[in-house]
Order: structure tokens, then C-alpha cells, then sequence
């Protein structure tokens, strides 16, 4: 599944630090872009989802996308143990059918007291 | 009072096999997918249905076919189970959007 990078990890970080996760992508289409989080044995949720470039803040977390450079980004502001889990970044072409997601394998994070 | 149901939860099966498993959505969504999750954590979509028809039909063998009997069930059945086939499978559904909501999975191993 090459369309869609991201490093597996895992990233093992102290409660309070910024954590920086990321994508990279090959389709120059991708407009749409997601961030899914995964409990260990639970199915994904959307945490994130932002359009085309730019930036996107909800409380501890913010949403980086650069299109020019085919990237993006999820941050995690003071982060606690309760943020341990896998990270999915997903995106979508704008032709391609609604709900037709891109997923990277995901990141696991491990965020310890 | 749960959204994505699926079951079973876990499922143990020689090749061979054929085995079904069941997915029910109560958030009213017109769609639903299945994706299948390898034990490197790749998540691809495996199928989708709107309102009981299919969308997405992904390049997967011909031993899985889904089957949706109303729109808030969409049911996976797969024939001659192989080895590569274990891994978790996860049902979700969506109202039209990009936000998808998942299910619990269903962790498949085939003997």
C-alpha cells in the first residue's frame, strides 16, 4: 500500500511532550485528509479531518496539511496517557467515490507517566 | 447501545472453511463498508454498499462476497478460508460523509 507513508513507529514519549506524527503521499489528488485513532483491540475513530491545505486545531490537537510538499501532519499538545494508540492518517481524491479512503498502516504511540 | 456491531468478535476456522460474519448499524447510515486490517496494520477497504447496492468492490478474491439485506446490515461471507485470509476485519458505516464509524472487528484466524 504504497500511496499512502507513514512510520509505523512505535513512539514512545513522557506524559506532557508534543508529539509530531506524520504522512507523506505519492497522488497529487488527495484533497481530503483524515486522522483516525485505534485503541489497541477497538476499530477506528475520526479524530481529525481537514480539506485541502492548511491548518486545523481542536483543543490538544492540530491538523497540518501541505499539499505543495505532499505532507501531513497531526500534533498533540500536552500529551497524557489516555493519547496511547494507533494513528491512522486516511485522505480521499476529490474523483474518487465519497468514503473511498487511503489509509497509512498507522503509528503506534505509547505516551507513559 | 451500540453503533457498529459486529459479530463474532473472534473466529477460529481450519482452511478450507467457509464462515460468515454479521454486521448491524442503528445510526441510520445509508452506507456501510468492510475493510480488512493485516496484521501489519494496513487498513483496506474491502467493499462498500449505499442503500443496499454495491459502490466499491476492491480487488479481492472472488471467496468473499458481502451481502446487505437492508441498509443497516451489510454481512461478509467468505468461502474456502486460507491462511492468508487471518487478520481483522472491521464493518463500518457512514451518513454520506467521509466520517466513517467503525466497529469493533472481528479477529479471523485460519488454521
Amino acid at each position: 500500500q504504497k500511496e499512502v507513508e507513514q512510520d509505523p513507529g512505535p513512539l514512545s514519549v513522557p506524559e506532557g511532550a508534543i508529539v509530531s506524527l506524520n504522512c507523506t503521499y505519492s497522488n497529487s489528488a488527495f484533497q481530503y485528509f483524515m486522522w483516525y485513532r485505534q485503541y489497541s483491540r477497538k476499530g477506528p475513530e475520526l479524530l481529525m479531518y481537514t480539506y485541502s491545505s492548511g491548518n486545523k486545531e481542536d483543543g490538544r490537537f492540530t491538523a497540518q496539511v501541505d499539499k505543495s510538499s505532499k505532507y501531513i501532519s497531526l500534533f498533540i499538545r500536552d500529551s497524557q496517557p489516555s493519547d496511547s494508540a494507533t494513528y491512522l492518517c486516511a485522505m480521499r481524491d476529490r474523483g474518487s467515490t465519497l468514503g473511498r479512503l487511503y489509509f497509512g498502516r498507522g503509528t503506534q504511540l505509547t505516551v507513559w507517566p | 447501545d451500540t453503533a457498529v456491531s459486529q459479530t463474532p468478535k473472534y473466529l477460529v476456522t481450519q482452511m478450507g472453511n467457509d464462515k460468515s460474519i454479521k454486521c448491524e448499524q442503528n445510526l441510520g447510515h445509508d452506507t456501510m463498508y468492510w475493510y480488512k486490517q493485516d496484521s501489519k496494520k494496513f487498513l483496506k477497504i474491502m467493499f462498500s454498499y449505499n442503500n443496499k447496492e454495491l459502490i466499491i468492490n476492491e480487488t479481492v478474491p472472488n471467496r468473499f462476497s458481502p451481502k446487505s439485506p437492508d441498509k443497516a446490515h451489510l454481512n461478509l461471507h467468505i468461502n474456502s478460508l486460507e491462511l492468508g485470509d487471518s487478520a481483522v476485519y472491521f464493518c463500518a458505516s457512514s451518513p454520506g460523509t467521509d466520517t466513517q464509524y467503525f466497529g469493533p472487528g472481528t479477529r479471523l484466524t485460519v488454521l
